[in-house]
């Protein structure tokens, strides 16, 4: 079952500009990533919060999550070509994901150069 | 460097045969994991593994086996009575003493012809 939902499904945006994803999810989590692929390879990790934090930053990259609402934003500021791909959210299913991550269907983002 | 190594990049089947897929990882990981994404879709787990000689279902282990003898090894055979086999394989590890995120493997992209 898949625990994470992204908002919008597709977006673009001129360079330079802010680009804002949403993740929803349905149960209770210990942490909540985001992954990043690129057309045709694997994922790789951005970023992680844990359910008691509220903010987190990462260079270009600022992560909230709402633990009362179940949702978490993707903030990328001064957006580049470089950052086009498709980016997911990811819930831990039980124990802080060893037991394997739940992924969302992603937000496909395109910067426009 | 450190990384996991997925192989073939590309692989060809003929309906009726098994296939495997091999996951190399020298990250010293002790959880490793399969998913599998299809076009527009997010991942979806089919088995992981969180310790030599052990592995649990995903949700959708169906048609599929895996078997876990080393530690840096994390084989996955798509059999025959997996009725819908052609999509993208990606193999992940993480470490249960570490706080980030899994390591992607590059994918292994199955066609059923």
């Amino acid at each position: 079952s898949q625990q994470g939902e992204e908002d919008p499904q597709a977006l673009s945006i001129q360079e330079g500009e802010n680009a804002t994803m949403n993740c929803s999810y349905k149960t209770s989590i210990n942490n909540l990533q985001w992954y990043r692929q690129n057309s045709g390879r694997g994922l790789v990790h951005l970023i992680l919060i844990r359910s008691n934090e509220r903010e987190k930053h990462s260079g270009r990259l600022r992560v909230t999550l709402d633990t009362s609402k179940k949702s978490s934003s993707l903030l990328i500021t001064a957006s580049r070509a470089a950052d086009t791909a498709s980016y997911f959210c990811a819930t831990d299913r039980t124990g802080g994901g060893a037991d394997g991550l739940t992924f969302g269907k992603g937000t496909h983002l395109i910067i426009q150069p | 460097d450190g990384g996991i190594t997925q192989s073939p990049k590309y692989l060809f089947r003929k309906e009726g045969q098994n296939v495997t897929l091999s996951c190399e990882q020298n990250l010293n990981h002790d959880a490793m994991y399969w998913y599998r994404q299809d076009p527009g879709q997010g991942l979806r787990l089919i088995y992981y593994s969180q310790i030599v000689n052990d592995f649990q279902k995903g949700d959708i282990a169906e048609g599929y086996s895996v078997s876990r003898e080393k530690k840096e090894s994390f084989p996955l055979t798509v059999t025959s009575a997996q009725k819908n086999p052609t999509a993208f394989y990606l193999c992940a590890s993480s470490s249960a003493v570490s706080s980030g995120g899994y390591t992607f493997g590059s994918g292994t992209r199955l066609t059923v012809v």
